[in-house]
């Protein structure tokens, strides 16, 4: 079946610039989640949904990054006033409700460079 | 706070080597723990996982084992293929929660023929 699709698989913008990332995690998956990975970091949480549940926002660095999923199934990251050290691979992953270990299904990342 | 450490890279082995690579955590309670692979071009996979202490994973000749005494979770391989090229995650989360997963940095594998 179909795994977890992000869009773009590439961005290049501008410092200053607003971008948005756009997750489809695998049909089924209330679960939902964002990390970036970048070199200096590593893969960092960012920010997590569970259903019609409010959003575990605990990991995004700044008040530039937000995050929306519509009708709990397609989800959008946006970075307002994007900086150069936002540039990383941003990663979506989604997981089952089954209430055990729920392995997260990761989709391929949005490479986001900010020139 | 919770956190993973994991052997820097890289590491580089001849095909048929073996292959340890270690991972130890610190957290307050027992989390689950996990590794996870990315090959070139690819996105993260599960490669195996163990729930509780003693607990040992295994997945493609890959093994580890969740030691509570060591707080450790090192992944081992007898021998390694030029197909087992590829970034190694280490990671953690809270036993039956659906909360984030927690990273080391990654170690990256060469296998040469």
């Amino acid at each position: 079946g179909a795994g977890v699709s992000q869009s773009p698989s590439n961005k290049v913008t501008e410092k200053g610039k607003d971008v948005e990332l756009r997750c489809d995690p695998i049909s089924g998956h209330t679960a939902l989640y964002w990390y970036r990975q970048s070199l200096g970091q590593g893969l960092e949480f960012l920010i997590y949904f569970q259903g019609n549940s409010a959003p575990d926002k605990s990991g995004l660095p700044s008040d530039r990054f937000s995050a929306e999923r519509t009708g709990g199934s397609v989800s959008t990251l946006t970075i307002q006033r994007t900086q150069q050290e936002d540039s990383a691979v941003y990663l979506c992953a989604s997981s089952l409700p089954t209430g055990g270990e729920e392995t997260q299904y990761f989709g391929p990342g949005t490479r986001l460079l900010v020139l | 706070g919770d956190s993973v450490t994991q052997m820097e890279g890289p590491v580089t082995l001849s095909e048929e080597a073996c292959l340890t690579i270690n991972c130890t955590y610190t957290a307050t309670g027992y989390p689950s723990l996990f590794w996870y692979v990315q090959y070139p071009g690819e996105g993260l996979q599960l490669l195996l996982k163990a729930t509780k202490a003693d607990d040992k994973g295994s997945n493609k000749g890959f093994e580890a084992t969740y030691r509570k005494e060591t707080t450790s979770f090192h992944l081992e391989k007898g021998s390694v293929q030029v197909s087992d090229s590829a970034v190694y995650f280490c990671a953690l989360k809270w036993r039956g929660s659906q909360g984030n997963l927690i990273f080391g940095k990654g170690t990256k594998l060469s296998v040469k023929p």
